[in-house]
């Protein structure tokens, strides 16, 4: 079965510094991974996603993820850090089978001071 | 397009009543997912329509929960009756289901529920 372990669930970070979220998954088949990002009270939404290609994908918000399969990692990054970059961010692989059912991982709530 | 809606935002009740929540996924979309996010047990999926029909209940916490999709525009979430335990937030999320695995969902705002 499919999992996904975030390190850390709290990051802080100042203004402009870079942003670094972990996310190590686990999976029996090649996986599809995802960044989903939740602004308080509001819902999820798609930060980016890998499915196949390129192990580098960009995002939205200047955001990007680096697909990993011998680290079995898909980490989120960003070069600097915005005010408005401050949410809760999800990681999360597509289980094997016939749709997209997500596994998440538990949430690392990301921070930004001035 | 307004993307995925839900309603009611907000619902406190107390423990045995009926709570129902409901849903309008995105024109055009055939997957419907219902999720239940808590503190303790993050977020996990309840159940998956396809094209109106249930596919995968195996979330679905134990027979107090029904859901059910009439039509392609509507689905509600059921919890008969309500115990404290239920208290999390509940979003729904919806899918154009093109490529399986890959497709991305669209998440609704959430109704955060509170029974006493």
């Amino acid at each position: 079965a499919q999992s996904v372990t975030q390190l850390g669930s709290h990051v802080s970070v100042s203004e402009g510094a870079l942003v670094l979220l972990r996310c190590n998954y686990s999976s029996s088949v090649p996986p599809y991974l995802f960044w989903y990002v939740q602004y308080p009270n509001q819902g999820l939404q798609l930060l980016l996603k890998y499915t196949t290609g390129a192990t580098l994908v960009k995002g939205i918000n200047g955001f990007e993820a680096e697909f990993k399969k011998s680290e079995t990692s898909f980490h989120l990054t960003k070069p600097s850090a915005h005010m408005s970059d401050a949410a809760e961010y999800f990681c999360a692989v597509s289980e094997s089978g016939g749709y997209n059912k997500l596994i998440f991982g538990a949430g690392t709530r990301l921070a930004v001071h001035p | 397009d307004a993307g995925v809606i839900q309603s009611p935002r907000h619902e406190v009740t107390e423990m045995g009543q009926e709570v129902t929540l409901r849903c309008k996924p995105i024109s055009g979309h055939n997957s419907l997912f219902w999720y239940r996010q808590t503190m303790m047990r993050g977020l996990e999926l309840l159940i998956y329509f396809n094209n109106n029909v249930p596919i995968d209940d195996s979330g679905m916490p134990e027979d107090r929960f029904s859901a059910k999709m009439p039509n392609a525009s509507f689905s509600t979430l059921k919890i008969q009756p309500s115990e404290p335990r239920d208290s999390a937030v509940y979003f729904c999320a919806s899918s154009p289901h093109l490529a399986g695995r890959t497709d991305t969902q669209y998440f609704g705002p959430g109704t955060r529920l509170t029974v006493l």
